[in-house]
Formats: structure tokens, sequence, C-alpha cells
């Protein structure tokens, strides 16, 4: 079965500090697409990353790193530097390959992000 | 902004009834896929379109129903309506079919139920 944990609900920082969310997953594909996605307050998504099960490079955009670690199923992301604007829920989550891949994409719960001026 | 639209943004209504929310996707973008979200369920996907077809359906009740139209734009419309159904509904939008492409959201439709 698929799985996707973030076992953090809530995390509350003071501006300017890193932090880190976890993401936990469970495929018994070998091909697979993990994302992130954040939800600010205002309500909708918002695309953050799309990785490739097969693309274990990290990656760096500004303030944001996601570290794919397959060998422990992670694909955690880092915010340096945090500032208010990154308050927001942030959604992992799996995606199969094929053609009607869509219909199994599977989000985690959600992490909670406060940061405190 | 997303470029998606959705209408309405809030939609109070009664158990029992029937209510359509439309999504417009980007210009250019030929797949669409509509969310709900919700306290109890998450997030969840319900249905995608691409270029007027059905491609994936995941957990769509089926009292909830789906079309996407010759100029692209969709609706997903829910019948019956239950207490249950009360939540944030997203349409999103790709120019792929493929689940992996990026999708765009729009703001949501927020159904209440009563």
């Amino acid at each position: 079965a698929q799985k996707v944990t973030q076992a953090q609900t809530e995390i509350s920082v003071v501006e300017k500090e890193d932090v880190t969310l976890d993401c936990v997953y469970e495929t018994r594909d070998t091909t697979y697409y993990l994302f992130w996605y954040k939800q600010p307050p205002s309500g909708e998504l918002v695309f953050l990353i799309r990785r490739n099960s097969f693309d274990e490079q990290n990656e760096i955009s500004g303030r944001y790193s996601w570290n794919f670690q397959k060998s422990t199923s992670s694909f955690n992301f880092t915010i340096t530097a945090s500032q208010v604007v990154d308050s927001a829920v942030y959604f992992c989550a799996l995606l199969p390959p094929g053609y009607s891949s869509a219909s199994k994409i599977i989000f985690g719960s959600g992490t909670r992000l406060s940061i405190r001026p | 902004d997303s470029g998606v639209t959705q209408t309405p943004k809030h939609l109070i209504t009664a158990t029992g009834q029937r209510v359509t929310l439309r999504c417009s996707p980007r210009s250019g973008d030929l797949s669409v896929y509509w969310y709900q979200q919700s306290l109890d369920q998450g997030l969840q996907f319900l249905i995608q379109y691409y270029n007027g077809e059905e491609r994936a359906k995941g957990n769509i009740l089926e009292r909830f129903s789906a079309q996407q139209f010759p100029d692209l734009h969709s609706e997903l419309n829910l019948s019956s309506l239950e207490l249950g159904d009360s939540a944030l509904y997203f349409c999103a939008s790709s120019v792929g079919a493929g689940g992996n492409n990026e999708q765009f959201f729009g703001p949501g439709t927020r159904l209440t139920v009563l």
C-alpha cells in the first residue's frame, strides 16, 4: 500500500530560524514522483517541487532545499532563514507513473508551519 | 495568481440539494483536475479530464459527476448533498495529461452543507 507520512502536525519557529519539514513515504513502485505543495492562509495550493524517483540529487531554490533519500524513503524540505511569509500548511505527495496515475496520488496530512516575528 | 479561476468562492446550501462548481483552466492547459479537501479526509483527488475526456478517476462518489466542455472549462456537480460533503473543492490544471505534470490550482470553492 502507498502511504505518505508527515509526522509533524505543527511547527512553530522564530523568524530567521531554519526549519525542516519531514516526509516519509511507502511504495512498492520502483518509479514514482514526489511533490511538495504549499497552502498559505489564503487557501490556494501552490506547487513547490516535483522529484522523479530516479533523481536523487538534492535541490536548492533560494531559501528552499529538498533532501531526497531513497534509502530511508524520505523527501524532507528545509527552509533556511525562515520568514513570516513562509507560514502555511505544507503537503508532501506521492504519485506513481502510468496512464491514469493522477487517480493514485496520495497526499500527506500536512504540516502547519508558523513563523513568529 | 495561478491563472485558474473557480466560481463561486463560497457556497452554502442544505442537505439534499444539488450544486455546480465551475472551473476555468489556465490558458493553454488541457487537463483539469478536481480535488476535495476536508478536515477528516484530508486532500483527495476526485477526477481528471484531459481535452474533454475523462482521464483518471479517484475517490469520487456516485452522487458527484464532472465534465469538461469544448472550451475546456469544467464543472463538478454534487447532488443529494450530505453534511459530510462540506469541504474545500479545488480545481487544478496542467498542460499535459500525466498526473506528474505541474498542476496550477485555483483558489477553491468552499462548500458548506447545512
